[in-house]
């Protein structure tokens, strides 16, 4: 199944800042998708990342807060624009595998981001 | 789209004994999947469960599935400390390239050594 290198793993960061995370899979894919997990909450999808195209945001987000870039098929980045306390969660990205007729999500190890 | 709920909210054992978490829903679902989450780390897919399909089992895990109650249970028999963990249910309405995951909000296991 996929690898994917996540980082930073944390990060404290200033309200009004930016921050980008970025996402590396050791295997071309498709669709990366990223989330937010709020704290002691579940996961919510924020964009599917296609390479070649615009991301796809759900209800909720906008690409002005969370810009995608998916420059190729191995790699995505999200961006966390003019961050507030409200933006501290964890972040993560992931990717659909197949296996033996079967399928799954793997994801990354996640960004704890915090801001001050 | 629907969200998994999953039951109990939390739960604690004794290692070596058996582990279940529920889910329910409330729409039709191609699949449901089971991940863990180690405390502020990303998911690890545990297990898949077609809607056609009524038991699973992977090593010590056994997942279950009652498309008429909509329902699914997820068993872990012989706990280990290191099966303290969160535990989602994961929902899954659409097949193919076009499928999204709906996530419950989680089971918090604790597994006493």
């Amino acid at each position: 199944s996929a690898v994917i290198s996540q980082k930073p793993s944390r990060d404290i960061c200033q309200r009004g800042t930016s921050l980008t995370i970025q996402c590396q899979v050791d295997s071309q894919v498709t669709m990366m998708f990223w989330y937010r997990q709020q704290p002691g909450q579940s996961l919510t999808l924020i964009a599917t990342a296609n390479q070649g195209s615009e991301a796809t945001y759900e209800s909720g987000f906008v690409i002005d807060k969370f810009p995608i870039s998916r420059p190729n098929l191995t790699f995505s980045t999200l961006t966390v624009s003019n961050m507030s306390p409200e933006d501290s969660s964890i972040y993560l990205c992931s990717v659909e595998v197949r296996w033996q007729g079967d399928y799954g999500y793997t994801f990354g190890s996640g960004t704890r981001l915090t801001v001050v | 789209s629907q969200q998994g709920e999953e039951d109990p909210q939390a739960l604690s054992i004794q290692e070596g004994e058996n582990a279940t978490m529920n889910c329910s829903y409330k729409t039709s679902i191609n699949n449901l999947q089971w991940y863990r989450q180690n405390s502020g780390r990303g998911l690890v897919h545990l297990i898949l469960i077609r809607s056609n399909e009524r038991e699973k089992h992977s090593g010590r895990l056994r997942v279950t599935l009652d498309t008429s109650k909509k329902s699914s249970s997820l068993l872990i028999t012989a706990s280990r400390a290191a099966d303290t963990a969160s535990y989602f249910c994961c929902l899954s309405s659409d097949t193919g390239a076009n499928s999204k995951l709906t996530f419950g909000k989680g089971i918090t296991l604790s597994v006493r050594p």
